[in-house]
């Protein structure tokens, strides 16, 4: 079956240092990749994805990923962490076709020290 | 515009009680989704809507759970006899044609069975 991986549970960084939140999904096809972040008591907003094209994406909120497809990895980066960053993320993937409901990871809990 | 509202909010019940839960999605928008959020399970799809047909119920967990769209537009997820692993975050979302790759959640509605 189909499944996401996202390393990492929880995630601290300091504000100011490098965001880097870890995605893995297992399948021969390539899905179409998503990352959603979600703040507390809310439902879940698209930072990015990527269907096609250029496989380095670049979203909101100075966030991007860069599908590596022999790594079958779709990692999330940030240069330099706000406080506002503080949330869980989600890591997803879809194949398209008549459905295209979303499998998740299981998030990861990005906390930003000042 | 507006964007995916899901009500009510909050819901407390009784464990054995029957749940109606309400989603309106963007103007629109063809593709629905039901999703739930929960401590154990993470995030899951539960059916999609492609107009007023559902194509795709596989993650309905139990006959107890069910779901209607009318008009195309709003649909209502429906718990009987609600049990305390029912307790999630039921989470819509919508997209703007079968096939697209965007969907866009509403709040949710936390559902609590005591």
């Amino acid at each position: 079956a189909q499944s996401v991986t996202q390393l990492g549970s929880h995630v601290s960084v300091s504000e100011g240092a490098l965001v880097l939140l870890r995605c893995n999904y297992s399948s021969s096809v390539p899905p179409y990749l998503f990352w959603y972040v979600q703040y507390p008591n809310q439902g879940l907003q698209l930072l990015l994805k990527y269907t096609t094209g250029a496989t380095l994406v670049k979203g909101i909120n100075g966030f991007e990923a860069e599908f590596k497809k022999s790594e079958t990895s779709f990692h999330l980066t940030k240069p330099s962490a706000h406080m506002s960053d503080a949330a869980e993320y989600f890591c997803a993937v879809s194949y398209g076709g008549a459905t295209n409901k979303l499998i998740f990871g299981t998030g990861t809990l990005l906390a930003v020290q000042p | 515009g507006a964007g995916v509202s899901q009500s009510p909010s909050n819901k407390v019940t009784e464990k054995g009680k029957d749940v109606e839960l309400r989603c309106d999605p963007i103007s629109g928008h063809t593709a629905l989704y039901w999703y739930r959020q929960s401590l154990g399970q993470g995030l899951e799809f539960l059916i999609y809507f492609q107009g007023n047909s559902a194509p795709d119920k596989s993650g309905l967990p139990s006959d107890r759970f069910s779901a209607e769209r009318t008009g195309g537009s709003v649909s209502t997820l429906t718990i009987q006899r609600t049990q305390q692993e029912d307790s999630a975050v039921y989470l819509c979302a919508s997209s703007f044609r079968q096939g697209a790759h965007e969907q866009y959640f509403g709040p949710g509605t936390r559902l609590t069975v005591t």
